[in-house]
């Protein structure tokens, strides 16, 4: 069955820092992959998704994520953090093989301090 | 820059009573999403819909739940009786093709039933 977990609930780091949010996933085949960033009050805002080829894709707002075959992992990371990036984060799969829909993890939130 | 948008951003309802969930995707958009987040759990698919008809829906989906495409724009959810368990915040969804192009989520709505 497939599955998505982000093992860290919550990170703060210093605005300016660098900035790793994990991502594993369970699937059978090749996955599609994508990020989503919720900021308070807000819908659910693409940063970047993976299907095939390049295994680091780049996103918006300066995040690219690095598809990991080896490691089941999506893990997505930006070189320096701004304040306004503080949000919760989603990893998601989706399902190709007919249930046609995405499974999300259970999100991580970034705390930014100055 | 279109955007799914979904009314009201929060309802509270008494138990048993029946709410409907608005939304207006995007205008070119052929695929609908509901899916919903409890508080401090993962956001879950709830049900999919394409050419005026369910083509996916999750365990959650029960005989409480309906969905329709009354007019050209909108699409909305229908809880019959609500629940206590039923409080969370819903997410609409669209997209021009099947997921494995962008998806367009909307700001959510926030069920609180009492």
């Amino acid at each position: 069955a497939q599955s998505v977990t982000q093992p860290d609930i919550h990170i703060t780091v210093s605005e300016g820092a660098s900035l790793e949010l994990r991502c594993n996933y369970s699937y059978g085949a090749t996955p599609y992959l994508f990020w989503y960033v919720q900021s308070p009050g807000q819908g659910l805002q693409l940063l970047l998704k993976y299907f095939s080829g390049d295994t680091l894709v780049q996103g918006i707002k300066g995040f690219e994520a690095e598809f990991k075959r080896s490691q089941s992992s999506f893990n997505l990371r930006k070189p320096s953090v701004h304040w306004s990036d503080a949000a919760e984060y989603f990893c998601a799969v989706f399902d190709q093989t007919g249930a046609n829909n995405l499974f999300f993890g259970t999100g991580t939130r970034l705390t930014v301090i100055p | 820059e279109p955007e799914v948008t979904q009314t009201p951003s929060h309802q509270v309802t008494q138990m048993g009573q029946e709410v409907i969930l608005r939304c207006v995707p995007i205008s070119n958009h052929l695929y609908f999403y509901w899916y919903r987040q409890i508080l401090g759990q993962k956001v879950e698919f709830l049900v999919s819909f394409y050419n005026n008809e369910i083509s996916e829906k999750s365990e959650i989906f029960d005989d409480q739940f309906s969905v329709e495409r009354p007019d050209g724009s909108n699409f909305t959810l229908k809880i019959r009786s609500t629940k206590l368990e039923d409080s969370a915040m819903y997410f609409c969804a669209s997209s021009a093709q099947i997921m494995n192009t962008e998806a367009f989520f909307g700001q959510g709505t926030r069920l609180t039933v009492v």
